[in-house]
């Protein structure tokens, strides 16, 4: 089975800190994904990256960065937490296109 | 831009009930369609999809039809369990790897 780990279940950070947020999949996928999730709202797209060192802006880019110095591990930056942030975020993969992505359980994230 | 609209949640229905969660989608083109299921304190699972017109997708006794006449891919089970309690999110797939979702809706089975 297709493994996509998130390294927190639950965070709590402050305004103005740099959070990391890691996520690690096993199966070799060159295609991860980093999504939010807020009620009435779905999952909206923040970066994708489809190889190691590529990134692609999503729907909600600002205020994010990526990193993808291996090919296992994706990781979303907050630069600097504010309020807005406070949210779930989601990890994802897929070995290549017409693959379902298979998802990580997620990261609830407060900045207070 | 391509967009994924579901019906409004919560839904609460009785064990043994039908189930029925609307999902209609605006693209242009052929998408991927999908639906997640996602679990208390979990993430999303896939749970069916269909990749072309007229294509049924099931699993666990769900089923949705992929219909390109009216842009809708309704999700659909014959009798539904507390177990099957969870947010149900559709979603579309066009090309490009990343996926468009709808918001979600909330189902919650009572015994």
């Amino acid at each position: 089975d297709v493994k996509v780990t998130q390294s927190s279940r639950y965070l709590v950070k402050r305004t103005g800190e740099k959070v990391f947020l890691e996520c690690v999949q096993d199966m070799d996928h060159e295609n991860m994904f980093w999504y939010r999730q807020d009620p009435g709202l779905g999952l909206r797209l923040i970066y994708f990256s489809y190889d190691v060192k590529m990134k692609e802006k999503g729907d909600i880019p600002e205020g994010y960065s990526v990193s993808r110095e291996k090919k296992e591990r994706f990781s979303l930056i907050l630069e600097s937490a504010s309020t807005n942030q406070t949210s779930m975020y989601l990890c994802a993969s897929i070995p290549g296109n017409n693959q379902p992505q298979h998802f990580g359980d997620g990261t609830r994230l407060s900045i207070l | 831009g391509d967009s994924v609209t579901q019906m409004e949640g919560p839904v609460t229905l009785s064990e043994e009930a039908f189930l029925t969660i609307n999902c209609t989608y605006t693209a242009t083109g052929y998408p991927s369609l999908f639906w997640y299921v996602q679990y208390p304190g979990e993430g999303l699972q896939l749970l069916l999809k269909a990749t072309k017109a007229d294509d049924k997708g099931s699993n666990k006794g769900f089923e949705a039809t992929y219909r390109k006449e009216t842009t809708s891919f309704h999700l659909e089970k014959g009798s539904v369990q507390v177990s099957d309690s969870a947010v149900y999110f559709c979603a579309l797939r066009k090309g490009a790897q990343k996926l468009v979702f709808g918001q979600g809706t909330r189902l919650t089975i009572n015994p």
